[in-house]
């Protein structure tokens, strides 16, 4: 699996867009793109995957580079509740759901 | 409830003692995973099963077993406890018919320490 790099931490204002970076230069055509958020010592929860196309649901929108080695996820409007630690992930399919977690991204969302 | 329970939450154990961790689900899920977690650092696959006859070694399989005693239930356990295994422990599912979801259901961790 291409391996993922992310910043160490970011802030991030109550209310403002949260835009987290994720460098995976060496993914394969075949390899999704996986975004994992946890909260403090809870289990990680699953947020957004990708392949090519961007892609939106309730809690972010994933965007991908039209060269796939990077993306971004974006909290359109940050709360409090989303500081946490996030995952961004690249697996191949049929990989019976294994996943390999790097260290993430310690977002703080601030008043 | 939730949908995947593991116990102990908590544990403190000496080492050289046995333990182990259990973790039950009511997803439905063949699949069941074990994960370790240390202080800062991401998750790391320990062992994993698609199905009861079917048990799979991950990253960081050395100092554990495990056991897949029915669909519902993934066993980890420690036969001989040593400091360096105190660590965040979780338990996860998924289904085979949403892989490339890439979707995992964690429980919320069994923390364990070593003396």
């Amino acid at each position: 699996d291409a391996k993922t790099t992310q910043p160490t931490s970011m802030d991030c204002a109550e209310g403002r867009a949260a835009n987290l970076p994720c460098n995976h230069s060496t993914i394969s055509g075949n390899e999704y793109v996986y975004w994992y958020r946890q909260i403090h010592s809870q289990g990680p929860q699953y947020i957004i995957h990708g392949l090519k196309n961007n892609e939106t649901n309730e809690m972010a929108s994933l965007i991908i580079t039209e060269d796939r080695k990077s993306s971004t996820l974006i909290l359109p409007h940050a709360t409090l509740r989303d500081t946490a630690v996030y995952y961004c992930i690249v697996r191949a399919p049929n990989q019976g759901g294994k996943l390999i977690f790097g260290q993430g991204t310690e977002l703080s969302v601030k008043p | 409830d939730a949908d995947v329970t593991q116990t102990p939450r908590n544990r403190i154990t000496k080492t050289g003692k046995r333990i182990m961790l259990e973790c039950s689900q009511t997803k439905g899920h063949d699949r069941m995973y074990w994960y370790r977690q240390d202080p800062g650092l991401g998750l790391q696959l320990i062992y994993y099963s698609f199905d009861v006859k079917d048990i799979n070694k991950g990253e960081i399989s050395d100092g554990y077993s495990v056991s897949r005693q029915a669909q519902a239930k993934f066993s980890l356990s420690l036969e001989s406890a040593i400091p360096n295994q105190t660590a965040l422990y979780f338990c996860a599912t998924s289904d085979p018919g949403t892989e490339n979801t890439g979707e995992l259901f964690f429980g919320e961790g069994s923390r364990l320490t070593v003396l």
